[in-house]
Protein backbone atom coordinates (compact mmCIF):
# COMPACT_ATOMS: atom_id res chain seq x y z
CA UNK A 1 0.00 0.00 0.00
CA UNK A 2 0.60 3.83 -0.17
CA UNK A 3 3.44 5.02 2.42
CA UNK A 4 2.64 8.05 4.80
CA UNK A 5 5.43 9.31 6.75
CA UNK A 6 5.33 11.53 9.62
CA UNK A 7 8.10 13.21 11.81
CA UNK A 8 8.82 13.56 14.11
CA UNK A 9 7.48 9.92 15.45
CA UNK A 10 8.37 11.41 19.20
CA UNK A 11 8.75 14.96 20.59
CA UNK A 12 9.38 16.10 24.05
CA UNK A 13 8.45 19.88 24.53
CA UNK A 14 8.93 22.81 27.08
CA UNK A 15 5.57 24.25 28.16
CA UNK A 16 4.90 26.81 26.30
CA UNK A 17 6.91 26.12 23.30
CA UNK A 18 5.45 25.45 19.69
CA UNK A 19 6.23 22.04 17.82
CA UNK A 20 5.63 21.06 14.31
CA UNK A 21 4.54 17.65 12.68
CA UNK A 22 5.27 16.85 9.37
CA UNK A 23 2.79 14.66 7.27
CA UNK A 24 4.12 13.32 3.88
CA UNK A 25 2.97 11.38 1.15
CA UNK A 26 5.64 9.64 -0.29
CA UNK A 27 4.27 8.05 -3.28
CA UNK A 28 0.97 9.33 -4.24
CA UNK A 29 -0.66 13.06 -3.91
CA UNK A 30 -3.20 14.05 -1.50
CA UNK A 31 -5.44 16.86 -2.28
CA UNK A 32 -6.90 15.60 1.63
CA UNK A 33 -4.94 14.84 5.04
CA UNK A 34 -6.76 14.11 7.67
CA UNK A 35 -5.41 14.89 11.26
CA UNK A 36 -6.12 12.58 14.28
CA UNK A 37 -5.57 13.08 17.90
CA UNK A 38 -5.50 9.75 20.18
CA UNK A 39 -5.95 9.82 24.39
CA UNK A 40 -4.52 6.73 25.83
CA UNK A 41 -6.57 4.34 25.67
CA UNK A 42 -9.50 6.26 23.42
CA UNK A 43 -10.13 6.42 19.82
CA UNK A 44 -8.84 8.44 16.90
CA UNK A 45 -10.43 11.55 16.84
CA UNK A 46 -10.77 13.88 14.06
CA UNK A 47 -9.35 17.21 14.70
CA UNK A 48 -9.05 18.58 11.14
CA UNK A 49 -9.26 18.06 7.43
CA UNK A 50 -6.55 19.63 5.62
CA UNK A 51 -6.98 21.19 2.03
CA UNK A 52 -3.97 21.69 -0.62
CA UNK A 53 -4.44 25.23 -1.41
CA UNK A 54 -6.75 26.16 1.04
CA UNK A 55 -7.74 26.74 4.64
CA UNK A 56 -8.13 23.81 7.34
CA UNK A 57 -11.45 22.70 8.78
CA UNK A 58 -11.73 22.37 12.06
CA UNK A 59 -13.87 20.23 14.42
CA UNK A 60 -16.05 21.26 16.73
CA UNK A 61 -13.89 22.05 20.23
CA UNK A 62 -10.76 22.20 18.02
CA UNK A 63 -8.59 25.63 18.31
CA UNK A 64 -7.44 26.74 14.66
CA UNK A 65 -5.61 29.00 16.30
CA UNK A 66 -3.60 26.67 18.48
CA UNK A 67 -3.53 23.97 15.99
CA UNK A 68 -2.34 25.61 12.95
CA UNK A 69 -2.11 23.57 10.19
CA UNK A 70 -0.81 24.14 6.58
CA UNK A 71 -1.26 21.79 3.27
CA UNK A 72 1.18 23.50 1.07
CA UNK A 73 1.82 20.40 -1.56
CA UNK A 74 -0.28 17.86 -2.52
CA UNK A 75 1.92 15.76 -0.78
CA UNK A 76 2.39 17.78 2.79
CA UNK A 77 0.91 18.78 5.62
CA UNK A 78 2.31 20.36 8.80
CA UNK A 79 0.47 20.63 12.45
CA UNK A 80 1.88 22.73 14.49
CA UNK A 81 0.94 23.12 18.47
CA UNK A 82 1.58 26.74 19.62
CA UNK A 83 1.64 27.56 23.18
CA UNK A 84 1.84 23.61 24.21
CA UNK A 85 0.01 22.75 27.50
CA UNK A 86 1.03 19.48 28.81
CA UNK A 87 -2.54 19.10 28.22
CA UNK A 88 -1.76 18.65 24.57
CA UNK A 89 -0.08 15.52 25.27
CA UNK A 90 -1.09 13.18 22.95
CA UNK A 91 -0.28 10.29 19.61
CA UNK A 92 -0.61 13.01 16.85
CA UNK A 93 -2.01 10.65 13.72
CA UNK A 94 -2.40 11.93 9.50
CA UNK A 95 -4.13 10.11 7.24
CA UNK A 96 -4.08 10.94 3.42
CA UNK A 97 -6.21 9.49 0.62
CA UNK A 98 -4.28 8.84 -2.72
CA UNK A 99 -6.51 11.50 -4.96
CA UNK A 100 -6.70 8.70 -7.57
CA UNK A 101 -8.10 6.19 -5.22
CA UNK A 102 -11.84 6.61 -6.30
CA UNK A 103 -15.04 7.48 -4.13
CA UNK A 104 -13.90 4.24 -2.25
CA UNK A 105 -10.24 4.94 -1.92
CA UNK A 106 -8.63 3.85 1.19
CA UNK A 107 -6.94 6.47 3.47
CA UNK A 108 -3.53 5.54 4.95
CA UNK A 109 -2.21 6.66 7.77
CA UNK A 110 0.96 7.65 9.29
CA UNK A 111 3.08 6.10 12.06
CA UNK A 112 2.11 8.77 14.50
CA UNK A 113 4.03 11.34 16.61
CA UNK A 114 3.74 11.27 20.38
CA UNK A 115 3.95 14.54 22.14
CA UNK A 116 5.05 15.09 25.59
CA UNK A 117 4.50 18.22 27.36
CA UNK A 118 6.57 18.99 30.17
CA UNK B 1 -23.74 13.26 17.42
CA UNK B 2 -22.34 10.39 15.19
CA UNK B 3 -21.17 7.25 16.66
CA UNK B 4 -19.52 3.92 16.11
CA UNK B 5 -19.91 1.78 19.79
CA UNK B 6 -17.54 -0.92 20.44
CA UNK B 7 -17.10 -3.44 23.36
CA UNK B 8 -13.64 -1.90 24.82
CA UNK B 9 -13.50 -5.95 25.96
CA UNK B 10 -10.81 -6.82 26.63
CA UNK B 11 -11.40 -10.06 24.48
CA UNK B 12 -9.80 -13.11 26.03
CA UNK B 13 -9.81 -16.50 23.26
CA UNK B 14 -6.95 -18.88 22.77
CA UNK B 15 -4.89 -20.06 19.91
CA UNK B 16 -6.53 -21.29 17.15
CA UNK B 17 -10.13 -20.14 17.98
CA UNK B 18 -12.23 -17.87 16.41
CA UNK B 19 -12.25 -14.28 17.53
CA UNK B 20 -15.73 -12.01 16.70
CA UNK B 21 -15.31 -8.28 17.02
CA UNK B 22 -18.48 -6.23 16.74
CA UNK B 23 -19.45 -2.44 16.02
CA UNK B 24 -22.67 -0.71 15.90
CA UNK B 25 -23.20 2.85 14.36
CA UNK B 26 -25.66 5.18 14.28
CA UNK B 27 -25.27 6.95 11.48
CA UNK B 28 -27.89 4.90 9.30
CA UNK B 29 -26.35 6.61 5.77
CA UNK B 30 -23.03 5.43 6.32
CA UNK B 31 -21.57 3.51 3.05
CA UNK B 32 -18.37 2.45 3.94
CA UNK B 33 -16.85 0.77 6.68
CA UNK B 34 -13.33 -0.36 7.84
CA UNK B 35 -11.65 -2.29 10.44
CA UNK B 36 -8.47 -0.92 11.36
CA UNK B 37 -5.45 -3.03 13.90
CA UNK B 38 -3.22 -1.12 15.96
CA UNK B 39 -0.72 -2.30 18.10
CA UNK B 40 0.15 -0.43 21.35
CA UNK B 41 1.65 2.80 20.62
CA UNK B 42 1.62 2.43 16.98
CA UNK B 43 -0.78 4.09 14.16
CA UNK B 44 -3.89 1.79 12.82
CA UNK B 45 -3.46 -0.47 9.89
CA UNK B 46 -6.24 -1.21 7.93
CA UNK B 47 -7.27 -5.11 7.86
CA UNK B 48 -11.00 -5.18 6.11
CA UNK B 49 -13.23 -2.86 3.90
CA UNK B 50 -16.75 -3.74 3.24
CA UNK B 51 -19.30 -1.55 1.68
CA UNK B 52 -22.30 -4.02 0.75
CA UNK B 53 -24.46 -5.96 2.95
CA UNK B 54 -23.24 -9.31 3.77
CA UNK B 55 -19.72 -11.24 4.25
CA UNK B 56 -16.43 -10.22 2.45
CA UNK B 57 -13.31 -12.65 2.93
CA UNK B 58 -9.67 -11.73 3.07
CA UNK B 59 -7.71 -15.22 4.48
CA UNK B 60 -8.50 -15.33 8.17
CA UNK B 61 -10.07 -11.83 8.54
CA UNK B 62 -14.08 -12.00 7.72
CA UNK B 63 -15.81 -8.89 7.83
CA UNK B 64 -19.59 -8.76 7.79
CA UNK B 65 -21.95 -6.18 7.40
CA UNK B 66 -25.51 -5.57 7.67
CA UNK B 67 -27.14 -2.33 6.87
CA UNK B 68 -30.42 -2.35 8.40
CA UNK B 69 -29.43 -4.04 11.80
CA UNK B 70 -26.50 -0.72 11.59
CA UNK B 71 -23.95 -3.61 12.48
CA UNK B 72 -20.43 -4.81 11.68
CA UNK B 73 -18.45 -7.48 12.34
CA UNK B 74 -15.23 -8.73 11.85
CA UNK B 75 -13.96 -12.30 12.69
CA UNK B 76 -10.81 -13.36 13.18
CA UNK B 77 -9.92 -17.57 12.10
CA UNK B 78 -7.39 -19.43 13.63
CA UNK B 79 -6.32 -16.73 15.76
CA UNK B 80 -2.88 -16.39 16.93
CA UNK B 81 -0.91 -14.44 19.78
CA UNK B 82 0.21 -11.55 16.99
CA UNK B 83 -3.48 -10.49 16.42
CA UNK B 84 -3.57 -9.15 19.88
CA UNK B 85 -3.97 -5.94 19.25
CA UNK B 86 -6.64 -3.22 19.60
CA UNK B 87 -9.22 -3.64 16.88
CA UNK B 88 -10.73 -0.41 15.93
CA UNK B 89 -14.41 -0.10 13.78
CA UNK B 90 -14.48 2.81 11.58
CA UNK B 91 -17.34 4.18 9.16
CA UNK B 92 -16.81 7.02 6.89
CA UNK B 93 -19.63 9.73 6.46
CA UNK B 94 -22.07 9.48 3.58
CA UNK B 95 -22.27 13.51 2.56
CA UNK B 96 -20.31 14.61 -0.65
CA UNK B 97 -16.96 16.33 -0.87
CA UNK B 98 -13.79 16.08 0.87
CA UNK B 99 -15.27 15.70 3.79
CA UNK B 100 -16.51 12.20 2.82
CA UNK B 101 -13.61 10.81 3.38
CA UNK B 102 -13.21 11.00 7.13
CA UNK B 103 -13.73 8.17 8.87
CA UNK B 104 -15.75 8.19 12.81
CA UNK B 105 -13.86 5.77 14.87
CA UNK B 106 -15.05 3.55 17.64
CA UNK B 107 -13.10 3.11 20.71
CA UNK B 108 -11.48 -0.15 19.82
CA UNK B 109 -11.77 -3.94 21.15
CA UNK B 110 -9.11 -4.81 22.63
CA UNK B 111 -8.42 -8.82 21.29
CA UNK B 112 -5.90 -11.23 23.69
CA UNK B 113 -4.94 -14.27 21.85
CA UNK B 114 -3.48 -16.37 24.37
CA UNK B 115 -1.22 -19.14 23.73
Amino acid sequence: GAVVSQHPSRVICKSGTSVKIECRSLDFQATTMFWYRQFPKQSLMLMATSNEGSKATYEQGVEKDKFLINHASLTLSTLTVTSAHPEDSSFYICSARDIAGGQNGELFFGEGSRLTVL
Amino acid sequence: QKEVEQNSGPLSVPEGAIASLNCTYSDRVSQSFFWYRQYSGKSPELIMSIYSNGDKEDGRFTAQLNKASQYVSLLIRDSQPSDSATYLCAVRRSYSGAGSYQLTFGKGTKLSVIP
